[in-house]
Parts: C-alpha cells; sequence; structure tokens
C-alpha cells in the first residue's frame, strides 16, 4: 500500500515552461487536493476534486489548472510557469465524506522556476 | 474568515525538556482541529485530532494537545522532547466542505 505518491520529485523549469505534476493514491479515497507550501504560509490548497469527475477553486487557483482522470489520479498542470510559482507541491486524499476530513499527503515535488 | 494562527514560527528545545506549540483558530471555522507533522523533506503526516468528547486528545509519540473553547486554542505539547521530534509543526481546522485550513507553521529543533 504505497499511499499518495507524486513524480517527479524535483523539477526546475525556466519562465514561460509547462509542466504536469502527478499524484496517484491507493487508499480508494473520494476526494484529492493540490497543495502549495511557502516558508511562514503554510500550506495553501490551489484546487481540490471532491469526487471523481468533479474539480474546484481553492486558495490560490491562478496559473494553475488541475485534472482528476479517474478515482486514483489527480494532476496539475502549469501551462506557463512563472519565478512565483518556484514552492513545494504537495497531493492529499482523504475519505470525505465517509470519514472525519483528515488528509493523507504525498512526499511532495519541489518546483523552482528560473 | 476562517483563519488558523500559529504563534511561534520558530520554537528552540534542549533535548529532554518539555515544548508547547501554540495555535488558535477563528470561531468562525468548525471544531475539527488536526495537528500535522513535517519531518525533513518529508510530506505532513497526522499527529493527532480532535473531533469531539474529551478535549485532551494524545498522540502515540507522547504529544498531546487540548482543545480550549473557551479561548479558540488547540495547543500541542510534550513533556520531554527527543532529537527526533525536529520537524515542522502545522496545526489545521476543518473549512467549509471538504477543505482544511492550516496555520503557518512553526519549526522546532532540538539540541542535544
Amino acid at each position: 500500500n504505497a499511499g499518495v505518491t507524486q513524480t517527479p520529485k524535483f523539477q526546475v523549469l525556466k519562465t514561460g515552461q509547462s509542466m504536469t505534476l502527478q499524484c496517484a493514491q491507493d487508499m480508494n479515497h473520494n476526494s484529492m487536493y493540490w497543495y502549495r507550501q511557502d516558508p511562514g504560509m503554510g500550506l495553501r490548497l490551489i484546487y481540490y476534486s471532491a469526487s471523481e469527475g468533479t474539480t474546484d477553486k481553492g486558495e490560490v487557483p491562478n496559473g494553475y489548472n488541475v485534472s482528476r482522470l479517474n478515482k486514483r489520479e489527480f494532476s496539475l498542470r502549469l501551462e506557463s510557469a512563472a519565478p512565483s510559482q518556484t514552492s513545494v507541491y504537495f497531493c492529499a486524499s482523504s475519505e470525505w465524506p465517509d470519514r472525519y476530513y483528515e488528509q493523507y499527503f504525498g512526499p511532495g515535488t519541489r518546483l523552482t522556476v528560473t | 474568515a476562517q483563519s488558523v494562527t500559529q504563534l511561534d514560527s520558530q520554537v528552540p528545545v534542549f533535548e529532554e525538556a518539555p515544548v508547547e506549540l501554540r495555535c488558535n483558530y477563528s470561531s468562525s471555522v468548525s471544531v475539527y482541529l488536526f495537528w500535522y507533522v513535517q519531518y525533513p523533506n518529508q510530506g505532513l503526516q497526522l499527529l493527532l485530532k480532535y473531533l469531539s468528547g474529551s478535549t485532551l486528545v494524545e498522540s502515540i509519540n507522547g504529544f498531546e494537545a487540548e482543545f480550549n473553547k473557551s479561548q479558540t486554542s488547540f495547543h500541542l505539547r510534550k513533556p520531554s522532547v527527543h532529537i527526533s521530534d525536529t520537524a515542522e509543526y502545522f496545526c489545521a481546522a476543518k473549512a467549509a466542505g471538504n477543505k482544511l485550513t492550516f496555520g503557518g507553521g512553526t519549526r522546532v529543533l532540538v539540541k542535544p
């Protein structure tokens, strides 16, 4: 049982390049989330998917798009990367609405945009 | 606005000393409260949670947190820390729907 997996672990992009961060979970969870973590700011929600086939904006969605490919996979796309998107990105999943809102996190993707 | 505030960004502490990490939440968030721990270069792991019932909740590795409704606080404590407790700790609260709101994090550095 791998839990939540993310690829890649590290990535360096030039301004204007695009990329997709991949996330998969094997816990049969309904909900999945993408966060970014910046020093002193905790985790901020970018997008989330309450269930397969639905996606919604979080706190900081600008510059990102998401796809809930199936129940297991939830990808995050940067269409035209900017230096302000340098961050650590975490994917998470939860059993909501079946359990008490606790979320399970992947190991993160460290992205640098130059 | 819904918010969770962690009052200390860094807490240095000597090994075997007690530590307290402070967390306050706004009354507009639900009182489902969580503490997560992030060890260096890893993702977040759930440390403990308060959903209802006893206001004192404990984790398996010696941490405890107390829900205080009147002070809108959920402080985390450990009576004696180990080097292995060096990590960043995040307080979180259930927000609308299926979301969590996180505090800014507290870095704990345990010194020998």
